[in-house]
Order: structure tokens, then sequence, then C-alpha cells
């Protein structure tokens, strides 16, 4: 069965510096998003991405963040100059159709990122 | 605008014990409603689904049927197990890409 994998499981780094959390989407999808989950709270939206841009941010999603899809195949979270609160799970998820409503987001296993 | 409600846990119960956890929806339109399952390390999986009023979900014991009139999801099992320690969340998807996630629900089974 197809699936979204992410790498790396666990990343562990210093304040302030650069993470890249990096996912592979199911293949023949066509819509891509983060999500975060800071340890036993609630699933929290960051970002979607379609047709090589964003379609929809949220307010979490500031300046420090940013995506890409820089080969056709992974879909890249980029988080600038780490805070501490920035300690969470990242979810990388994908859909293949978004327009009917219907179709579900399928998941991957998560990044832990552990900022210090 | 959409949004999901959720009940609030965390829920504990015995093994055998039935299950219910509330949801509700607001949303325009006829979206799809959906229940994730987060098991403990894990990410989230689908339990189940339903596409449209009145059509029930199910999968692994648990039911939800689509209710237009109280605008419900409400996720239900006869007979939990102690497997089903997990944390669970109402989903549903916005106009746009967006997919809105009740707060989830952690539910506990004991021996």
């Amino acid at each position: 069965e197809p699936e979204v994998t992410q790498t790396p499981s666990h990343q562990v780094t210093q304040m302030g510096q650069e993470v890249i959390l990096r996912c592979v989407p199911i293949s023949n999808h066509l819509y891509f998003y983060w999500y975060r989950q800071i340890l036993g709270q609630k699933v929290e939206f960051l970002v979607s991405f379609y047709n090589n841009e964003i379609s929809e941010k949220s307010e979490i999603f500031d300046d420090q963040f940013s995506v890409e899809r820089p080969d056709g195949s992974n879909f890249t979270l980029k988080i600038r100059s780490t805070k501490l609160e920035d300690s969470a799970m990242y979810f990388c998820a994908s859909r293949r159709t978004s327009g009917s409503r219907t179709g579900e987001l399928f998941f991957g296993e998560g990044s832990r990122l552990t900022v210090l | 605008g959409d949004s999901v409600t959720q009940m609030e846990g965390p829920v504990t119960l015995s093994e055998e014990a039935f299950l219910t956890i509330n949801c509700t929806y607001t949303a325009t339109g006829y979206p799809s409603l959906f229940w994730y399952v987060q098991y403990p390390g894990e990410g989230l999986q689908l339990l189940l689904k339903a596409t449209k009023a009145d059509d029930k979900g199910s999968n692994k014991g648990f039911e939800a049927t689509y209710r237009k009139e109280t605008t419900s999801f409400h996720l239900e099992k006869g007979s939990v197990q102690v497997s089903d320690s997990a944390v669970y969340f109402c989903a549903l998807p916005g106009e746009g890409n967006q997919f809105y996630f009740g707060t989830g629900t952690s539910l506990t089974v004991i021996p």
C-alpha cells in the first residue's frame, strides 16, 4: 500500500539553527500539507501546497517557515532560526483531490523535532 | 466557516465497555466526515469515513453515522479492547484545501 514517508524520524537541534524536514508524498497525490502537534496537544495546520505553490497557511506559518517541492517527489519544510517552542512532532500529509471534499488525508509517521 | 467540535477527554474505560466520542461540525456544503486514530508514538491513520448524510462509516468495530439534522458524527464501539487505547480525531475537509481537525479525545482502556 502506498504511504507517505518522512525523514528524519527524530531531529535534535540547537536553538537558532535551521532544520529541514523531508517528506515523500504518495506519488499520484496532488495536494500536500504540513501539520504540527506539540506533545499531547491538538493537531495544528501549518500549510497546504498545490501546483508548486502555497494554497493556504495558518498564522503559525510565519516568515520562519518555508516549504518547497524541489524535485517533484520530495516536499520539504524548512524552519529557520529554531526556537524552543518549535519542539513538536511535524506531520506531512498528502491527498489526491481536494475540490470534491471527499478525499482523505494520508499522513506520514511524523518527524519529532527537539530544540535545545 | 467550517469547524469541528469534539468531546473533551481523557476517557478511561474498562475492557468490553461501550464507547461514545461526540463530534459535531459546522460546514458549508456537504463535505465527507472522517475519524482518524493516533496510536501512541505513531502518525494519524484513517479509521472510518462517511461521504453523505445518513451514511454509516465502520471499521474495526467502530461506527459513526453522518447526521445532517444534528450536525453530528459521533464515534461508537460496542466493546472496547485495550488495543483501542489511542487518541481519536474527528475531521472534515474545508472548502479550500485545508482539513479541519477536532482537538482529539484520548482513550485509555484498562483490562
